[in-house]
């Protein structure tokens, strides 16, 4: 299984500052057909997951453009440009290239 | 509008089965693609995929829980079932259902783009 490590585990934001957070996976995430299926999911508290980002760096609908991902390959990361504060919660890479796929054990994104 | 809802009992005891249902509106599982996967989380802990079914009755399975579950569609009724036998309380979770565009070479995000609200269930004696 490909093995998704997220640091930090918990990353305290001042309000208007930017915030990163780093995905590494134990294998490459390049597919046979050319695409990285690499994601990022937001969980604010008590709701359920909503999708951020695919394949890397594209938006999904409706997600504000303070948020971007980049990477290649092994490693990724999401940033905040400027953090605000209905962005508290808990966000997670996973990967779509491999069966099994697999989750980040998540980044706790909290304000100081 | 796509909408995912997870229906299933709330307590189950150790060793039973679990079943569940994943009951889904806006898209077709006979849709070229599509694809529905059953995720859980327990309490303050992080997501865990279980399995997946495809459009074309394709399953995928979580390496760890495989020998202990089973995925199956009903296209006409679009819902998506899971059993998980011999429950244990590790197992104890927020069990959630979400919509995937699955298809490889074909340009889609392979991303969870839809999610349920999830289902509570703990097993206990």
């Amino acid at each position: 299984d490909i093995v998704m490590t997220q640091t930090p585990l918990s990353s305290p934001v001042t309000l208007g500052q930017p915030a990163s957070i780093s995905c590494r996976s134990s294998q490459s995430l390049l597919h046979g057909d050319g695409n990285t299926y690499l994601s990022w999911l937001q969980q604010r508290p008590g709701q359920p997951p909503r999708l951020l980002i695919y394949k890397i760096s594209n938006r999904f609908s409706g997600v504000p453009d303070r948020f971007s991902g980049t990477g290649a390959g092994t490693d990724f990361t999401l940033k905040i440009s400027r953090v605000e504060a209905e962005d508290v919660g808990i966000y997670y890479c996973m990967q779509a290239t491999q069966f099994p796929h697999t989750f980040g054990q998540g980044t706790k994104l909290e304000i100081k | 509008q796509v909408t995912l809802r997870e229906s299933g009992p709330a307590l189950v005891k150790p060793t039973q089965t679990l079943t569940l249902t994943c009951t889904f509106s806006g898209f077709s599982l006979s849709s070229s693609g599509m694809c529905v996967s059953w995720i859980r989380q327990p309490p303050g802990k992080a997501l865990e995929w279980l399995a997946r079914i495809d459009w074309d009755d394709d399953k995928f399975y979580s390496t760890s829980l495989k020998t202990r579950l089973t995925i199956s569609k009903d296209t006409s009724k679009n819902q998506v079932v899971l059993t998980m036998t011999n429950m244990d309380p590790v197992d104890t979770a927020t069990y959630y259902c979400a919509r995937i565009w699955g298809a490889y070479n074909s340009g889609n995000h392979l991303a969870f783009d839809y999610w349920g609200q999830g289902t509570l269930v703990t097993v206990s004696s």
